[in-house]
């Protein structure tokens, strides 16, 4: 059993297009959280909803959308995708906000935006 | 604005060696430090959490101590074997930050 798992694990699209990229966990937890891996292997946060609602909103374009239905599950939407945004996206999720409690990942959906 | 150096950034070692991998923060007013594994093409492994009252954690041969005072930390293997190859990162957060802020990161290769 994944506890933290993402779909797409690959996405390549054209520059301008819209993608989405979905993750669950099935952990119980009630805070989850979207990551940006650049080129250089630098993690920095993007979104963090706690209980369904955004707690975190880090300075990202606003292409960039959070969507959480219920709080096992946080989808990020990309509008009108751009080359710099070819990066690997990861969720995570915490029993409690920020380190509270520990922080488990996904395996990472790797965009590249052509 | 928090930045987190880690040191070496790369490390080559002979199996069956100790090693220190170090863990540095610009505000020293860190709450809680973790430290992750990430593999090639994987996610993050949570390895240990230190917590705001601890200052030491250990699992296995692997040892973690926070210094909140210089906002140093470091994680310590031991008896390092080819398995143990990874990129290790640190991370923490600050009191009332819902973020953590994460290192650069150092490659570790162990050579059979």
């Amino acid at each position: 059993d994944t506890a933290v798992s993402q779909t797409p694990k690959y996405l390549v699209t054209q520059m301008g297009n819209d993608k989405s990229i979905k993750c669950e966990q099935n952990l119980g937890h009630d805070t989850m959280y979207w990551y940006k891996q650049d080129s250089k292997k630098f993690l920095k946060i993007m979104f963090s909803y706690n209980n369904k609602e955004l707690i975190i909103n880090e300075t990202v374009p606003n292409r960039f959308s959070p969507k959480s239905p219920d709080k096992a599950h946080l989808n990020l939407h990309i509008n009108s995708l751009e080359l710099g945004d070819s990066a690997v996206y990861f969720c995570a999720s915490s029993q409690e906000t920020g380190a509270l409690g520990e922080l488990f990942f996904g395996e990472g959906s790797r965009l590249t935006v052509l | 604005k928090q930045e987190v150096t880690q040191i070496p950034a790369a490390l080559s070692v002979p199996e069956g060696e100790n090693l220190v991998l170090n863990c540095s923060f610009t505000d020293s007013a860190i709450y809680n430090l973790q430290w992750f594994r990430q593999d090639p093409g994987k996610g993050l492994t949570s390895l240990l959490l230190i917590q705001s009252s601890q200052r030491e954690q250990t699992s296995g041969r692997l040892n973690a101590s926070l210094d909140k005072s210089s906002g140093r930390s470091t994680l310590y293997i031991a008896a390092s074997q080819p398995g143990d190859s990874a990129t290790y990162l640190c991370a923490g957060d600050q009191t009332g930050a819902n973020n953590l802020f994460f290192g650069t990161g150092t490659r570790l290769t162990v050579i059979p």
